[in-house]
């Protein structure tokens, strides 16, 4: 079974450019997740998918950033324009319910410079 | 706000050594509490986890015991490894919502 699929695995922009990352989850799973980890701080919840809706969007920091997850399937985070706080490790995870726990993607380590 | 917490940022144990990793958490009513190993270079991968109405649970060279009168998570890592050098966070979950809260996490370094 594939696992969780993160891309791209880094990315480096200047501020004030888009940048968009995408996660492919575990097939058949319908909740999505994304999290981030900023600064060696702890990981923080942003968003959270059931199929194509958002759930929870409670921890997306602000306006520049925007999630969508088409048709149920991957999901893109979209960051425009980004600016030097938002460099941090982006994690995607997906679960077919908490219950059973979540599967966590390599991470997008986004440096914006 | 409510927050999960790690006393020690870093550890370091001699390899075939235990480790234990605390974590205090301030939330009453979570509900679910889970350990994640991350390596450099992965995602958080999945350990070990316990519900509120367990106060132990062991797995594979690991425990994590819960003392909610004191609101203590800890993670026992037995005869450890130096695969086992990673940062391990905890995370805790409410009652009916899928979200976790992590803490800031603890590096552990096994010395061959």
């Amino acid at each position: 079974e594939a696992g969780v699929t993160q891309f791209p695995s880094h990315s480096v922009i200047e501020k004030g450019q888009t940048v968009t990352l995408r996660c492919d989850p575990i097939s058949g799973h319908d909740n999505l997740y994304w999290y981030r980890r900023v600064m060696g701080k702890e990981i923080k919840f942003l968003l959270h998918f059931v199929k194509e809706s958002k759930q929870d969007e409670s921890g997306m920091p602000n306006n520049r950033f925007l999630a969508e997850r088409t048709g149920g399937t991957y999901s893109t985070l979209k960051v425009q324009p980004a600016e030097l706080e938002d460099s941090g490790v982006y994690f995607c995870a997906s679960s077919p319910s908490l219950s059973y726990g979540y599967t966590f993607g390599s991470g997008t380590r986004l440096t914006v410079v | 706000g409510e927050s999960v917490g790690l006393h020690l940022p870093t550890l370091s144990v001699q390899e075939g050594d235990n480790s234990i990793i605390n974590c205090a958490y301030s939330n009453s009513a979570s509900d679910y509490f889970i350990w994640y190993k991350q390596e450099s270079g992965k995602g958080p991968q999945f350990i070990i986890d316990i519900r509120s109405n367990m106060d132990k649970r062991q797995g594979q060279r690991v425990t994590v015991l819960l003392n909610k009168t004191v609101k203590h998570l800890s993670l026992q890592i037995a005869a450890t490894q130096p695969g086992d050098s990673a940062v391990y966070f905890c995370a805790e979950n409410l009652r009916g919502n899928e979200k976790l809260t992590f803490g800031t996490g603890t590096r552990l370094t096994i010395i061959p």
